[in-house]
């Protein structure tokens, strides 16, 4: 199925560890996106990346980095992981409309909890 | 702060009324875009309206805007329990067209 693919769903992470978060898109969307959703703030973004090749940083990127390994692929990594960091992950990719404007698929979203 | 501002945080109607969200945001955009969220999952896009309409309608979604108040409402006439989820507006900015700010989203209850 065409779409966003991220995994994994759930991971459980001890302070401290590290894990790559991974998000895949078969759309040959040029730009990529990683938000975080927490209760009450909606979404948040972290990093993206244009096209592929370049990244660049969103409203809250400390703890977090990213690399856009093709035109494909989009990883988020948390180097060390802290409970602050306990949130829902989503990617997403964006295509112009044809009404204009970009528009964004997303995927289904990580639910990472640091303990 | 976020560019986008929702109320009411939520919203509880029965089924066959109307559902009206609004949405503000503070600096001059392109077009704004309505977008749903289902429980545990992702976002799913519903509507654009470009900054210069005034108003634009998708089955039973109406989206109108106001760029003099900034400000946009979505309304979800004769509304269905299936629409029950997190409703969250979206905005592509004038000089910053490569990402989307999102709301901080209204989550709508619609009893059978």
């Amino acid at each position: 199925n065409a779409g966003v693919t991220q995994t994994p769903k759930f991971q459980v992470l001890k302070t401290g560890q590290s894990m790559t978060l991974q998000c895949a898109q078969d759309m040959n969307h040029n730009s990529m996106y990683w938000y975080r959703q927490d209760p009450g703030m909606g979404l948040r973004l972290i990093y993206y990346s244009a096209s592929e090749g370049t990244t660049d940083k969103g409203e809250v990127p400390n703890g977090y980095n990213v690399s856009r390994l093709n035109k494909r692929e989009f990883s988020l990594r948390l180097e060390s992981a802290a409970p602050s960091q306990t949130s829902v992950y989503f990617c997403a990719s964006s295509e112009v409309m044809s009404a204009g404007g970009i528009g964004y698929t997303f995927g289904s979203g990580t639910r990472l909890t640091v303990v | 702060s976020q560019q986008g501002e929702e109320d009411p945080q939520a919203l509880s109607i029965q089924e066959g009324e109307n559902a009206t969200m609004n949405c503000s945001y503070k600096t001059s955009i392109n077009n704004l875009q309505w977008y749903r969220q289902n429980s545990g999952r992702g976002l799913v896009h519903l509507i654009l309206i470009r900054s210069n309409e005034r108003e634009k309608h998708s089955g039973r979604l109406r989206v109108t805007l106001d760029t003099s108040k900034k400000s946009s409402s979505l309304l979800i006439t004769a509304s269905r329990a299936a629409d029950t989820a997190s409703y969250f507006c979206a905005t592509e900015l004038q000089y910053n067209t490569d990402k989307l700010i999102f709301g901080t989203g209204t989550r709508l209850q619609v009893f059978p």
